[in-house]
């Protein structure tokens, strides 16, 4: 079955500090992952996305992993900021298809 | 390029009612689905219409219905309104692919209340 987790489901972090959130993925056949952002009450906004032949890609203070062989990505943010404060959800494509497998999402909290 | 647009941003019904609500996708792009979110159960996919036709259904009961118009906008209906279709709903454009390769770009969402 194909599903998409994350990790942590929500997290708090002081203004300055880095955090790390996790999505492990059953996905097949894999096709790409994004990292969408979701601001409160808004849609969500794509922030990157990993091909199978990527390991690294960095947007601004976001930089996203991708391991093709454990299937797992992370979202590292380098020096929080206040604006962070969202929804980041792991969206993963069965190549050959129309599906587009959501992860639940982590919720992310920076404090000042 | 404007993005996507949905209407009513929010709207108040009570159980039993019906509801409406509309997406207007970016220009050039042909595929709009739509998405329930609740809090703690993340977006749940409800369906997708690629040149006025259904290619993919969620797990949702018959009273949320779809459809897409020539133009491409698109529009979903939830008749019998429960207090659980309380939710942001959101709606997603894709540019034009064979697959779910393609960026996914939302609208702000309609957020209902049903009381």
């Amino acid at each position: 079955k194909n599903q998409v987790e994350q990790s942590p489901q929500s997290l708090i972090i002081l203004e300055g500090k880095n955090c790390t959130l996790q999505c492990n993925y059953t996905v097949s056949p894999f096709s790409n992952l994004r990292w969408y952002k979701q601001d409160t009450g808004r849609g969500p906004v794509s922030l990157t996305i990993m091909t199978f032949s990527e390991n690294t890609k960095s947007n601004g203070r976001y930089t996203a992993t991708l391991d093709a062989d454990t299937k797992q990505s992370s979202l590292h943010i380098t020096a929080s900021q206040l604006s962070d404060s969202a929804s980041y959800i792991c969206v993963v494509s069965a190549s050959g298809t129309y599906k587009y497998i959501f992860g639940t999402g982590t919720r992310l909290k920076v404090l000042a | 390029k404007a993005g996507v647009t949905q209407t009513p941003r929010y709207l108040i019904k009570t159980r039993g009612q019906q509801v409406t609500l509309s997406c207007s996708p970016i220009s050039g792009h042909r595929s709009v689905s739509w998405y329930q979110q609740t809090p703690g159960q993340g977006l749940q996919f409800l369906f997708e219409y690629f040149s006025e036709t259904q290619r993919n259904k969620g797990n949702f009961p018959g009273r949320f219905s779809g459809r897409q118009f020539s133009n491409s906008r698109s529009e979903m209906n939830v008749s019998t309104l429960e207090l659980g279709d309380s939710a942001l709903y959101l709606c997603a454009s894709r540019p034009p692919g064979l697959d779910a390769t393609g960026e996914l770009f939302f609208g702000e969402g309609s957020r209902l209340t049903v009381l």
